[in-house]
Protein backbone atom coordinates (compact mmCIF):
# COMPACT_ATOMS: atom_id res chain seq x y z
CA UNK A 1 0.00 0.00 0.00
CA UNK A 2 1.42 3.82 -0.72
CA UNK A 3 2.60 5.31 2.20
CA UNK A 4 1.88 8.92 0.77
CA UNK A 5 -0.58 9.89 -1.09
CA UNK A 6 -1.01 12.88 -3.25
CA UNK A 7 -3.80 12.97 -5.86
CA UNK A 8 -4.34 16.36 -7.01
CA UNK A 9 -3.93 16.84 -10.74
CA UNK A 10 -2.02 20.32 -11.72
CA UNK A 11 -2.97 22.80 -9.99
CA UNK A 12 -2.92 26.94 -11.66
CA UNK A 13 -2.73 29.74 -8.64
CA UNK A 14 -3.20 33.40 -9.08
CA UNK A 15 -0.35 35.37 -7.82
CA UNK A 16 -0.85 36.28 -4.18
CA UNK A 17 -3.50 33.59 -3.31
CA UNK A 18 -3.02 31.10 -1.09
CA UNK A 19 -3.04 27.43 -2.48
CA UNK A 20 -3.51 24.31 -0.27
CA UNK A 21 -1.75 20.83 -1.47
CA UNK A 22 -3.27 17.88 -0.01
CA UNK A 23 -1.39 14.70 1.43
CA UNK A 24 -2.58 12.19 3.22
CA UNK A 25 -0.35 9.29 4.63
CA UNK A 26 -0.77 5.87 5.74
CA UNK A 27 1.60 4.43 8.72
CA UNK A 28 1.10 2.26 12.26
CA UNK A 29 3.57 3.90 13.81
CA UNK A 30 3.07 6.46 16.93
CA UNK A 31 6.53 8.41 16.11
CA UNK A 32 6.81 9.84 12.34
CA UNK A 33 8.04 12.58 11.06
CA UNK A 34 6.25 14.73 7.69
CA UNK A 35 8.35 16.45 5.20
CA UNK A 36 7.48 18.58 2.24
CA UNK A 37 10.10 19.26 -0.31
CA UNK A 38 9.70 21.99 -3.15
CA UNK A 39 11.09 20.60 -6.86
CA UNK A 40 11.41 23.68 -9.70
CA UNK A 41 12.22 22.62 -12.97
CA UNK A 42 15.98 23.08 -12.67
CA UNK A 43 15.29 19.83 -10.70
CA UNK A 44 17.09 20.13 -6.99
CA UNK A 45 15.16 19.31 -4.44
CA UNK A 46 14.16 21.83 -1.60
CA UNK A 47 13.59 21.11 1.85
CA UNK A 48 10.55 23.15 3.37
CA UNK A 49 8.70 22.34 6.08
CA UNK A 50 8.46 19.34 8.83
CA UNK A 51 6.00 18.30 11.23
CA UNK A 52 6.24 15.63 14.06
CA UNK A 53 3.55 13.03 14.83
CA UNK A 54 3.86 14.40 18.25
CA UNK A 55 3.84 18.05 17.16
CA UNK A 56 0.54 19.79 18.97
CA UNK A 57 0.37 22.99 16.93
CA UNK A 58 1.08 22.96 12.98
CA UNK A 59 4.57 23.42 11.58
CA UNK A 60 5.11 27.52 9.88
CA UNK A 61 7.69 28.72 8.27
CA UNK A 62 7.35 31.80 6.73
CA UNK A 63 4.63 31.82 3.89
CA UNK A 64 4.60 27.60 4.34
CA UNK A 65 2.03 26.35 7.02
CA UNK A 66 1.02 22.41 7.74
CA UNK A 67 -2.75 22.19 8.10
CA UNK A 68 -1.87 18.67 10.21
CA UNK A 69 -4.73 16.37 11.44
CA UNK A 70 -3.61 13.38 12.78
CA UNK A 71 -6.67 11.67 13.32
CA UNK A 72 -7.08 11.87 9.62
CA UNK A 73 -3.73 10.93 8.51
CA UNK A 74 -3.30 14.27 6.43
CA UNK A 75 -0.59 16.96 6.17
CA UNK A 76 -1.59 19.52 3.82
CA UNK A 77 0.85 22.14 2.60
CA UNK A 78 -0.26 26.01 2.37
CA UNK A 79 1.30 27.94 0.51
CA UNK A 80 -0.10 31.70 1.53
CA UNK A 81 0.58 34.77 -1.26
CA UNK A 82 1.80 32.79 -3.60
CA UNK A 83 4.79 34.24 -6.05
CA UNK A 84 5.57 32.97 -9.73
CA UNK A 85 9.11 31.34 -7.97
CA UNK A 86 6.78 29.27 -6.12
CA UNK A 87 5.95 27.27 -9.33
CA UNK A 88 7.19 24.14 -9.10
CA UNK A 89 6.52 20.27 -7.87
CA UNK A 90 5.83 19.61 -4.66
CA UNK A 91 6.32 16.37 -3.13
CA UNK A 92 4.77 15.37 0.67
CA UNK A 93 7.74 12.65 2.41
CA UNK A 94 7.35 10.75 5.79
CA UNK A 95 9.77 8.82 7.83
CA UNK A 96 8.76 6.55 10.55
CA UNK A 97 10.18 5.75 13.35
CA UNK A 98 11.11 1.72 12.44
CA UNK A 99 12.42 2.61 8.94
CA UNK A 100 16.27 2.72 10.23
CA UNK A 101 18.73 4.77 8.28
CA UNK A 102 16.00 7.87 7.51
CA UNK A 103 14.48 6.47 4.76
CA UNK A 104 12.13 8.56 3.43
CA UNK A 105 8.90 7.50 1.43
CA UNK A 106 8.01 10.35 -1.40
CA UNK A 107 4.13 10.66 -2.63
CA UNK A 108 3.91 11.14 -6.10
CA UNK A 109 3.86 14.97 -5.84
CA UNK A 110 1.69 17.97 -6.68
CA UNK A 111 2.64 20.19 -9.79
CA UNK A 112 1.55 24.27 -8.76
CA UNK A 113 1.94 26.80 -12.04
CA UNK A 114 1.89 30.07 -10.59
CA UNK A 115 0.22 33.05 -13.11
CA UNK A 116 0.00 36.51 -12.28
CA UNK B 1 24.91 23.95 6.49
CA UNK B 2 24.07 20.20 5.46
CA UNK B 3 24.81 21.18 1.68
CA UNK B 4 25.14 17.88 -0.66
CA UNK B 5 26.81 18.71 -3.92
CA UNK B 6 26.36 16.18 -6.66
CA UNK B 7 28.73 16.13 -9.72
CA UNK B 8 28.23 16.33 -12.99
CA UNK B 9 25.05 17.52 -13.43
CA UNK B 10 24.62 16.78 -16.91
CA UNK B 11 26.18 13.94 -18.82
CA UNK B 12 25.58 13.08 -22.56
CA UNK B 13 27.53 10.06 -23.51
CA UNK B 14 27.19 7.34 -26.40
CA UNK B 15 25.57 4.12 -25.75
CA UNK B 16 27.89 1.38 -23.61
CA UNK B 17 30.07 3.61 -21.69
CA UNK B 18 29.80 4.11 -18.25
CA UNK B 19 29.22 6.98 -16.35
CA UNK B 20 29.88 8.19 -12.52
CA UNK B 21 28.08 10.66 -10.80
CA UNK B 22 29.71 11.47 -7.31
CA UNK B 23 27.56 12.25 -4.14
CA UNK B 24 29.45 15.00 -1.64
CA UNK B 25 28.62 15.39 1.68
CA UNK B 26 30.42 19.27 2.31
CA UNK B 27 29.85 20.08 5.76
CA UNK B 28 28.98 16.95 7.59
CA UNK B 29 29.75 13.51 7.97
CA UNK B 30 26.93 10.92 6.45
CA UNK B 31 27.15 6.83 7.18
CA UNK B 32 24.26 6.72 5.00
CA UNK B 33 23.38 8.05 1.42
CA UNK B 34 20.52 7.73 -0.63
CA UNK B 35 20.43 7.54 -4.80
CA UNK B 36 17.05 7.97 -6.76
CA UNK B 37 16.04 7.85 -10.14
CA UNK B 38 13.45 10.35 -11.33
CA UNK B 39 11.50 10.41 -14.48
CA UNK B 40 9.96 13.45 -15.87
CA UNK B 41 6.84 14.33 -14.37
CA UNK B 42 6.91 11.19 -11.89
CA UNK B 43 8.30 10.94 -8.13
CA UNK B 44 11.91 9.72 -6.74
CA UNK B 45 12.13 6.13 -7.01
CA UNK B 46 14.63 4.60 -4.37
CA UNK B 47 17.50 3.00 -5.87
CA UNK B 48 19.55 1.96 -2.95
CA UNK B 49 21.22 3.13 0.07
CA UNK B 50 24.80 3.64 0.44
CA UNK B 51 26.52 2.26 3.35
CA UNK B 52 29.86 4.43 4.19
CA UNK B 53 32.36 0.27 4.42
CA UNK B 54 29.78 -1.77 3.65
CA UNK B 55 27.26 -2.84 0.98
CA UNK B 56 24.96 -0.90 -0.64
CA UNK B 57 21.24 -2.12 -0.22
CA UNK B 58 19.17 -2.16 -3.91
CA UNK B 59 15.84 -2.08 -3.78
CA UNK B 60 13.76 -4.19 -5.62
CA UNK B 61 13.91 -4.58 -8.84
CA UNK B 62 17.73 -2.69 -9.32
CA UNK B 63 19.87 -4.12 -11.08
CA UNK B 64 23.31 -3.86 -8.59
CA UNK B 65 25.20 -4.91 -11.71
CA UNK B 66 24.31 -2.30 -13.85
CA UNK B 67 24.27 0.53 -10.99
CA UNK B 68 27.36 0.20 -8.45
CA UNK B 69 27.50 2.34 -5.63
CA UNK B 70 30.71 2.77 -3.61
CA UNK B 71 30.29 4.69 -0.87
CA UNK B 72 34.54 5.12 0.00
CA UNK B 73 34.20 7.80 3.22
CA UNK B 74 31.93 9.48 5.33
CA UNK B 75 31.57 12.80 2.43
CA UNK B 76 32.01 10.88 -0.32
CA UNK B 77 29.36 8.01 -2.04
CA UNK B 78 29.18 7.31 -6.37
CA UNK B 79 26.95 5.81 -8.18
CA UNK B 80 28.29 4.14 -11.19
CA UNK B 81 26.02 3.12 -14.37
CA UNK B 82 27.65 0.39 -16.26
CA UNK B 83 27.43 -0.06 -19.69
CA UNK B 84 24.77 2.55 -20.32
CA UNK B 85 21.93 2.33 -22.88
CA UNK B 86 19.25 4.97 -23.74
CA UNK B 87 17.14 3.70 -21.57
CA UNK B 88 19.12 4.41 -18.70
CA UNK B 89 18.50 7.73 -19.79
CA UNK B 90 17.12 10.06 -16.03
CA UNK B 91 17.25 11.90 -13.36
CA UNK B 92 19.83 10.91 -10.86
CA UNK B 93 19.77 12.51 -7.80
CA UNK B 94 21.75 11.79 -4.52
CA UNK B 95 20.52 12.66 -0.53
CA UNK B 96 22.13 12.46 3.00
CA UNK B 97 21.75 13.87 6.07
CA UNK B 98 23.63 14.24 9.39
CA UNK B 99 23.14 10.72 11.52
CA UNK B 100 21.26 12.51 14.19
CA UNK B 101 18.92 9.99 14.65
CA UNK B 102 15.86 12.41 15.22
CA UNK B 103 12.86 12.06 12.68
CA UNK B 104 13.18 15.25 12.75
CA UNK B 105 16.50 15.71 10.59
CA UNK B 106 15.64 16.38 6.73
CA UNK B 107 17.37 14.53 4.35
CA UNK B 108 19.35 16.99 1.84
CA UNK B 109 19.77 16.46 -1.30
CA UNK B 110 22.36 17.12 -4.39
CA UNK B 111 21.52 18.87 -7.28
CA UNK B 112 20.77 15.95 -9.48
CA UNK B 113 22.32 14.35 -12.58
CA UNK B 114 20.45 14.66 -16.13
CA UNK B 115 21.72 11.70 -17.78
CA UNK B 116 21.43 11.19 -21.79
CA UNK B 117 22.42 8.08 -23.64
CA UNK B 118 22.85 8.21 -27.36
Amino acid sequence: AQKITQTQPGMFVQEKEAVTLDCTYDTSDQSYGLFWYKQPSSGEMIFLIYQGSYDEQNATEGRYSLNFQKARKSANLVISASQLGDSAMYFCAMREEDYGNNRLAFGKGNQVVVIP
Amino acid sequence: GAVVSQHPSWVICKSGTSVKIECRSLDFQATTMFWYRQFPKQSLMLMATSNEGSKATYEQGVEKDKFLINHASLTLSTLTVTSAHPEDSSFYICSASPLTGLLNQPQHFGDGTRLSIL
